[in-house]
């Protein structure tokens, strides 16, 4: 099976800018979830989707948003970009039912660089 | 509310030495526990999970980890460590089978072998 897949790998933007990144999961996964690594704030968790609705969503400003599409194919977008959004995004995908997910396996992220 | 505390940023070991990454977590239900390694321009690989079967996991690559509850640790150890071994490990603990309610990972230990 093909593993999670994030494009861009990198990116680089501008303040002020929005950039929207995309996340195939594994066949048969419905529930994708985004995390944020940073160097200062580690892994932090940003939301979860399981057969296009949000479930659950981190402790992150409005500015980050998402959406699963009904091949459970996701896509989190930021707006008005801030020289602290720079960071690896990491997506990941796990089977499931609409009660719990399974073990979260995680893409190779999308490095975004703001200037 | 949960947490994770990975005990040292850096740790170093001789190769054939015994590595031993220290995680403690806290929960407030019964958790589910998770090591990750991270390689350098990569995302996360699971190494391991602990979902409330048996208390010692055996993983990939070698690795291993006990889950004890009196202490609220999920230790991860490996007999004897080689090069391939370096890189980054993450403890992650969530209270239901992986995903909607987000992982709450620790700070993450860089593993350094040395030959």
């Amino acid at each position: 099976k093909a593993g999670v897949t994030q494009t861009p790998r990198y990116l680089i933007k501008t303040r002020g800018q929005q950039v929207t990144l995309s996340c195939s999961p594994i066949s048969g996964h419905r529930s994708v979830s985004w995390y944020q690594q940073t160097p200062g704030q580690g892994l932090q968790f940003l939301f979860e989707y399981f057969s296009e609705t949000q479930r659950n969503k981190g402790n992150f400003p409005g500015r980050f948003s998402g959406r699963q599409f009904s091949n459970s194919r996701s896509e989190m977008n930021v707006s008005t970009l801030e020289l602290g959004d720079s960071a690896l995004y990491l997506c990941a995908s796990s089977s499931g039912t609409s009660e719990t997910t399974d073990t979260q396996y995680f893409g190779p992220g999308t490095r975004l660089t703001v200037l | 509310a949960q947490s994770v505390t990975q005990l040292g940023s850096h740790v170093s070991v001789s190769e054939g030495a015994l590595v031993l990454l220290r995680c403690n977590y806290s929960s407030s239900v019964p958790p589910y526990l998770f090591w990750y390694v991270q390689y350098p321009n990569q995302g996360l690989q699971l190494l391991l999970k602990y979902t409330s079967a048996a208390t010692l996991v055996k993983g990939i690559n070698g690795f291993e980890a006990e889950f004890k509850k009196s202490e609220t640790s999920f230790h991860l150890t490996k007999p004897s460590a080689h090069m391939s071994d370096a890189a980054e490990y993450f403890c992650a603990v969530t209270s239901k089978g992986g995903g909607a309610d987000g992982l709450t990972f620790g700070k993450g230990t860089h593993l350094i072998i040395q030959p």
